[in-house]
């Protein structure tokens, strides 16, 4: 059974559109995250929920919305896409590390390359 | 402004050698520091883990140091294997925040 999994895996679109990645786990996490992978190959944190609420927007623009129906999944829906956002998009879980501690280790899905035309 | 560095974007050694991985960071608040491993369209796997109350962690043919005082540490894979040709991402975090701030990713050919 995949632990985290994404859909879906490619996704071509035109500039302008509307297009969801979807997330679940099932791994029991309370914590999960998106991240992009950019055309330099680095990853940075998009989003992050715990327990459905949002804990961290880092500066993505608000074309970018996550949702999370419920702690076992997380989906980004972008609107009005653009050539820049072309990217591998990975949708990640951890356990909830709690106050005092660092971030417990983070288990990704295997990606979806997004490619705007 | 990149948080974790990891200066070698590439790697070639031959099977059976040790592989040694570096890292180096510039936020002293990181506690926490993993290495992830990654094959081509798939995402990163979990490998090795290490808090900054260890200088050293081992699991198998892998071992984590950790130099707090010169914010560097390393991956060793000894003896490599052919199956470890991938991308290895250093990734930190620090106390009460969520997420990693990954290195650029370092990529390793083990050659037979």
């Amino acid at each position: 059974d995949t632990a985290v999994s994404q859909t879906p895996k490619y996704l071509v679109t035109q500039m302008g559109n509307d297009k969801s990645i979807k997330c679940e786990q099932n791994l029991g996490h309370d914590t999960m995250y998106w991240y992009k992978q950019d055309s330099k190959k680095f990853l940075k944190i998009m989003f992050s929920y715990n327990n459905k609420e949002l804990i961290i927007n880092e500066t993505v623009p608000n074309r970018f919305s996550p949702k999370s129906p419920d702690k076992a999944h997380l989906n980004l829906h972008i609107n009005s896409l653009e050539l820049g956002d072309s990217a591998v998009y990975f949708c990640a879980s951890s356990q909830d590390p709690g106050p005092g501690t660092s971030t417990d280790t983070q288990y990704f899905g295997p990606g979806t390359r997004l490619t705007v035309l | 402004d990149q948080q974790v560095k990891q200066n070698s974007p590439s790697l070639s050694v031959q099977e059976g050698r040790i592989s040694i991985l570096n890292c180096d960071y510039t936020n002293s608040m990181f506690d926490y520091f993993l290495w992830y491993k990654k094959y081509p369209a798939e995402g990163p796997t979990f490998l090795i883990s290490i808090s900054s109350i260890k200088d050293k962690n081992e699991d198998g043919r892998f071992t984590v140091f950790l130099n707090k005082s010169a914010k560097h540490l390393s991956l060793h894979i000894v003896p490599s294997q052919p199956g470890d040709s991938a991308v290895y991402f250093c990734a930190a975090s620090a106390l009460n925040d969520y997420k990693l701030s990954f290195g650029a990713g370092t990529t390793v050919t083990v050659r037979a």
